[in-house]
């Protein structure tokens, strides 16, 4: 089985930098996946991570420890609009099937 | 390009009643499709998956089904329905083989399903 953890909550200022933590447990590995969730709309694709290290991509960077099974996705520059939730999902033993965690509530004050 | 449509986007049905979502992917083929609930408040849950016509897996036994009549094509039905089925019912597609890295799954717009 799989077991996924992720803060329920997270509160940053406009302009701040904030970093979402998930650690996982699974019995097998194929790559973990971040998504934004705005309240009602469907997921939307940020970053995939297979190999150790860091991904970056503009504002957003997404970082993986296979070895202390643990990510973490770091927003930066943080904007009004980056107020979501934030998914973190991955692929065990089974291609194919994304497991999500329960997902981070970031909200960005001004 | 390939697109994902689902259908209704909003649902007030009774208790007992039947219930009908409808999944349709467009622009390839033999896609892996999937759907997902997610309750208020909570992350989403693996409904059942498929790899093919015919071929469907269920990851939480439930009062709930899943057809694939054709290729391209995900229904998600219920005889009777509970309040519990209340929640955000997402349709997903990916290509046949695994994951694409590039974007994972591609999500339908959602249903959101309330039972009264």
């Amino acid at each position: 089985g799989q077991n996924i953890d992720q803060p329920t909550e997270m509160t940053a200022t406009e302009g701040a930098i904030v970093q979402i933590n998930c650690t996982y447990q699974t019995s097998g590995f194929n790559g973990l996946f971040w998504y934004q969730q705005h309240a009602g709309e469907a997921p939307t694709f940020l970053s995939y991570n297979v190999l150790d290290g860091l991904e970056e991509k503009g504002r957003f960077s997404s970082f993986l420890s296979r070895s202390k099974g643990y990510s973490y996705l770091l927003l930066k520059e943080l904007q009004m609009k980056d107020s979501a939730s934030y998914l973190c999902a991955i692929i065990g033993d089974s291609w194919g099937k994304l497991q999500f965690g329960a997902g981070t509530q970031v909200v960005v004050t001004p | 390009s390939q697109t994902i449509h689902q259908w209704p986007a909003t649902l007030v049905q009774p208790v007992g009643s039947p219930l009908s979502l409808e999944c349709t992917v467009e622009g390839t083929s033999n896609p892996n499709l999937y759907w997902y609930r997610q309750a208020a408040g909570r992350g989403l849950q693996l409904l059942f998956y498929s790899v093919g016509i015919g071929q469907i897996s269920s990851e939480v036994p439930q009062n709930l089904s899943a057809s694939r009549p054709q290729d391209r094509q995900f229904i998600l039905s219920s005889k009777k329905l509970l309040l519990s089925d209340s929640g955000f019912y997402l349709c997903a597609w990916s290509k046949t083989g695994g994951i694409n890295p590039n974007y994972g799954y591609t999500f339908g717009s959602g249903t959101r399903l309330t039972v009264v």
